[in-house]
């Protein structure tokens, strides 16, 4: 089993629409991540979280929300999609070590119509 | 603040010959450096870090880079590619906010 999972993989939905994506690990990291990825502008931060009660944005959050249930568990939200968060997502997680390197899931190829 | 400049978007080699994937950084601390790889329709794999210690690092599959920091450089280089090294490669790097900070990208393309 892959040490983060992605739920789902790949969804299409109307504009307007709320649409959630969820992230679980397994490595025991109380650091977890949402990325977006943009052709040409790499992977961008959307919210991360330190722990369960920690919760921060990143450089794109606008239009987002996030939802930390336990320590395994992080959810992204569109609260209403639009057209240009048509876009691959990541989860990853890390150890609070900032050497650390961190561990990717596998992606959520979102397209919003 | 940190920052990570790729310096080329696209990158195409012969099967067999070497490969130089340039990454130029900021950051007002003491950063981690790292490389990704990319394959298609796959998520993302470390391919090396640099943490402070040596200053050459090897990674997976033939890779290692070199951290040089009179120059804020950290580029990747490979003696002989591999068909199997087509992918898209990310150069990261993390200060003392944990935090990861993207390039934008190095597409590779490996030629027969």
């Amino acid at each position: 089993d892959a040490d983060v999972t992605q739920t789902p993989r790949n969804r299409i939905t109307k504009t307007g629409k709320r649409i959630m994506l969820e992230c679980s690990q397994t490595k025991g990291h109380d650091r977890m991540y949402w990325y977006r990825q943009d052709p040409g502008l790499g992977l961008r931060l959307i919210y991360y979280s330190f722990d369960v009660k920690d919760i921060n944005k990143g450089e794109i959050s606008d239009g987002y929300s996030v939802s930390r249930q336990a320590q395994a568990k992080f959810s992204l939200s569109l609260e209403s999609a639009i057209p240009n968060q048509t876009a691959l997502y990541f989860c990853a997680t890390s150890d609070g070590v900032r050497t650390a390197e961190a561990f990717f899931g596998q992606g959520t190829r979102l397209t919003v119509v | 603040a940190q920052s990570v400049t790729q310096l080329d978007s696209h990158v195409s080699v012969s099967e067999g010959t070497p490969v130089l994937l340039r990454c130029n950084y900021s950051s007002s601390y003491s950063p981690s450096l790292f490389w990704y790889v990319q394959h298609p329709n796959k998520g993302l794999q470390l391919l090396l870090k640099y943490t402070s210690a040596a200053t050459l690092v090897k990674g997976i599959n033939g890779f290692e880079a070199e951290f040089k920091k009179s120059e804020t450089s950290f580029h990747l280089t490979k003696p002989s590619a591999h068909m199997s090294d087509a992918a898209e490669y990310f150069c990261v790097v993390s200060a003392n906010d944990y935090k990861l900070s993207f390039g934008a990208g190095t597409t590779v393309t490996v030629r027969a």
